[in-house]
């Protein structure tokens, strides 16, 4: 089945370090890459999403990468701040009629001040 | 305000016991989905459905079943409760192809 692989499962920056997440996923009609962050406690939720006819996207200090080609994609932070930590999963939604949307394994950011 | 809500929050049973964790969305989303995460984070999919009377499993095997009657609603049902089943269960749903899929709160199950 689809599986989708995150790294690293930890990660621990200094404060106004950038942080990187990286992710491969298995199933080539793949064609939408969401990011979820998740703090203690609560729900996951969207921060944000790629699209596969996409290979970058920026929203303020959070960068998303794709490389369909290699099948991987990546976070970017830059600037940390104490409340980015948290943890951060992404996901991949897979091709076919039923687009399951299946999660990396999730990576716990600390950003320490 | 449109949410998707579970329910319970949090719920400690004994072993044996039926249980049925509440899922509904007030989106109009045609897709649910079930994930079981446990204290080591990882959102494991349980079941999954595209619409009403379309329920599909996941890829983390589950002795837990599930219904769509509704578009708005998509319960989970364990028939006996097992001390295995302690976990955190989360209900999700989206819209189309290529949107956000939303979260409820969770519910966190405790089996004594």
């Amino acid at each position: 089945g689809e599986n989708v692989e995150q790294h690293p499962s930890t990660l621990s920056v200094q404060e106004g370090d950038s942080a990187v997440i990286k992710c491969t996923y298995s199933d080539s009609a793949s064609n939408y890459f969401p990011w979820y962050k998740q703090e203690l406690g609560k729900r996951p939720q969207l921060i944000i999403d790629i699209r596969s006819n996409v290979g970058e996207k920026k929203d303020q200090r959070i960068a998303v990468t794709l490389n369909k080609t290699a099948k991987h994609f990546s976070l970017h932070i830059t600037e940390t701040q104490p409340e980015d930590s948290a943890v951060y999963f992404c996901a991949a939604r897979g091709g076919g009629a039923t687009n399951k949307l299946i999660f990396g394994t999730g990576t716990l950011l600390a950003v320490q001040p | 305000e449109a949410d998707i809500y579970q329910t319970p929050r949090y719920l400690v049973i004994g072993t044996g016991k039926k249980i049925t964790l509440e899922c509904s969305q007030t989106m109009g989303h045609d897709k649910m989905y079930w994930y079981q995460q446990d204290p080591g984070m990882e959102l494991h999919l349980i079941h999954y459905s595209y619409g009403v009377n379309s329920t599909e499993k996941g890829d983390l095997s589950s002795e837990s079943t599930v219904s769509r009657i509704r578009t708005e609603h998509f319960p989970l049902t364990l028939e006996s409760a097992r001390p295995s089943h302690t976990s955190q269960y989360l209900c999700a749903s989206s819209e189309f192809r290529n949107t956000e899929a939303f979260f409820g709160q969770g519910t966190r199950l405790t089996v004594v």
